[in-house]
């Protein structure tokens, strides 16, 4: 079992729709949680983290944790094509461990 | 502010060569990581610097690799010789513990794309 689950996708929602990514992971201990965001050819960048239960927000992006369920989620309201990329959920203290990330394809 | 840069930005090697991969943090990050991505896996880590120091060297795949960061700045990692399996892409992060809340951002790099023939 890999220590990060993600569905390589792609997703592929509409524009203006939301986008539901969602990451499962197997270390109980993990404390802090993070999403990057991938485009092709380019470096991640940290879109969010979250640290504990419940829901963060912050503009269009929502991230979700339950760690009894041991979930972590990214919400992406009004979805653009720009928002078109590759998501990765990552989880740890400095030495982070990925999931294989999701793509997402939003069409206009 | 500059982030992180990665040199080169490709690189293809013979397989028995050497390479060495170089990753500039953002000014001021004591902390430096370096992680790959082979093709269809996920990012994994391979180490990390605190300042010149080594902190976590557990993700280095064997002795062919050998990373340094002499001064606590720049830092590079080279590998000798080179094999089929290290082609991927190389990232760099680098990270500066925030304040009261210890909250840590990595930020990374473009990557550097090793093809080993």
């Amino acid at each position: 079992q890999k220590e990060v689950e993600q569905n390589s996708g792609p997703l592929s929602v509409p524009e203006g729709a939301i986008a539901s990514l969602n990451c499962t992971y197997s270390d109980r201990v993990s404390q802090s949680f993070f999403w990057y965001r991938q485009y092709s050819g380019k470096s991640p960048e940290l879109i969010m983290s979250i640290y504990s239960n419940g829901d963060k927000e912050d503009g269009r992006f929502t991230a979700q944790l339950n760690k009894a369920s041991q979930y972590v989620s990214l919400l992406i309201r009004d979805s653009q094509p720009s928002d078109s990329a590759t998501y990765l959920c990552a989880l740890g203290f400095q030495k982070l461990v990925f999931g294989t990330g999701t793509r997402l394809l939003v069409s206009p | 502010e500059a982030g992180v840069t990665q040199f080169p930005s490709h690189s293809v090697i013979e397989k028995g060569q050497t390479v060495t991969l170089r990753c500039d943090p953002i000014s001021g990050h004591d902390n430096l990581y370096w992680y790959r991505r082979v093709m269809g896996k996920e990012i994994k880590f391979l180490l990390h610097f605190v300042k010149e120091s080594k902190q976590d060297e557990s993700g280095m795949p064997n002795n062919r690799f050998l990373a340094e960061r002499t001064g606590g700045t720049y830092s590079t990692l080279k590998v000798q010789p080179a094999e089929l399996e290290d082609s991927g892409v190389y990232f760099c992060a680098s990270s500066q513990v925030g304040g009261r809340t210890g909250v840590e951002t990595q930020y990374f790099g473009p990557g550097t794309r090793l093809l080993v023939l």
